[in-house]
């Protein structure tokens, strides 16, 4: 059973500040693995998706990087600001086609402060 | 675009009483729709998969008499949660993936059940 973990489970940094958000996985036979973003009480937002094949993908100050074969991905935010404070989730995908299933990592709760 | 809407946003019933939430493509066809359920301060878990014209897929330890699942058209599918208790009160999450990549999913906003 593919169980997703994510480190640190909290996260307080002062604006301007570089970070990174690590997720590992048990199972590397993954076809995606996706990050997201989530405001309390609020549904998820797409932030990067990254196929088994790619090792990265980048958008804005969002860079996701991908090892398959030791079961890691991490997130890495540059010049944080206050409106990036969120919960981020990583997710991967098993198998291809209309059944497959995420399965959600534990989650990163962010903060950042003024 | 990939629009998914819930609703309600929110919703408040009483121990006993059943509650149907909706989820809806707004700007695509989806022959599958997922629903999760997330508690505060978890990740979400997934309860089911929609399967349009068909019967859903349930995951392990999922009621399916309990959280009833129709997926009747290819933008619509429905959560009815059926003789709610306390402990049914949590956020419920849906999601469809959009054809023809079926690349990733799109959520919804969320529905956030009290039952008291």
């Amino acid at each position: 059973k593919q169980e997703v973990t994510q480190i640190p489970a909290a996260l307080s940094v002062p604006e301007g500040e570089n970070l990174v958000l690590n997720c590992s996985f048990t199972d590397s036979a993954i076809y995606n693995l996706q990050w997201f973003r989530q405001d309390p009480g609020k549904g998820l937002t797409s932030l990067l998706l990254i196929q088994s094949s790619q090792r990265e993908q980048t958008s804005g100050r969002l860079n996701a990087s991908l090892d398959k074969s030791s079961g890691r991905s991490t997130l890495y935010i540059a010049a944080s600001q206050p409106g990036d404070s969120a919960t981020y989730l990583c997710a991967v995908i098993a198998n291809t086609g209309t059944a497959s299933k995420l399965t959600f990592g534990t989650g990163t709760r962010l903060q950042v402060t003024l | 675009g990939a629009v998914v809407s819930q609703h309600p946003s929110w919703v408040i019933c009483k121990s006993g009483t059943s509650v149907k939430i909706e989820c809806r493509s707004l700007d695509f066809q989806a022959t599958t729709m997922f629903w999760y359920r997330q508690f505060p301060k978890q990740s979400l878990m997934l309860m089911a998969t929609s399967n349009e014209g068909s019967k859903a897929t349930y995951e392990q330890g999922v009621e399916k008499d309990k959280f009833l699942i129709n997926h009747a058209s290819l933008t619509l599918s429905t959560l009815t949660v059926t003789s709610a208790h306390p402990e049914d009160s949590s956020f419920y999450i849906c999601s469809a993936k959009k054809p023809p990549l079926n690349l990733q999913q799109y959520f919804g906003p969320g529905t956030r059940l009290t039952v008291t």
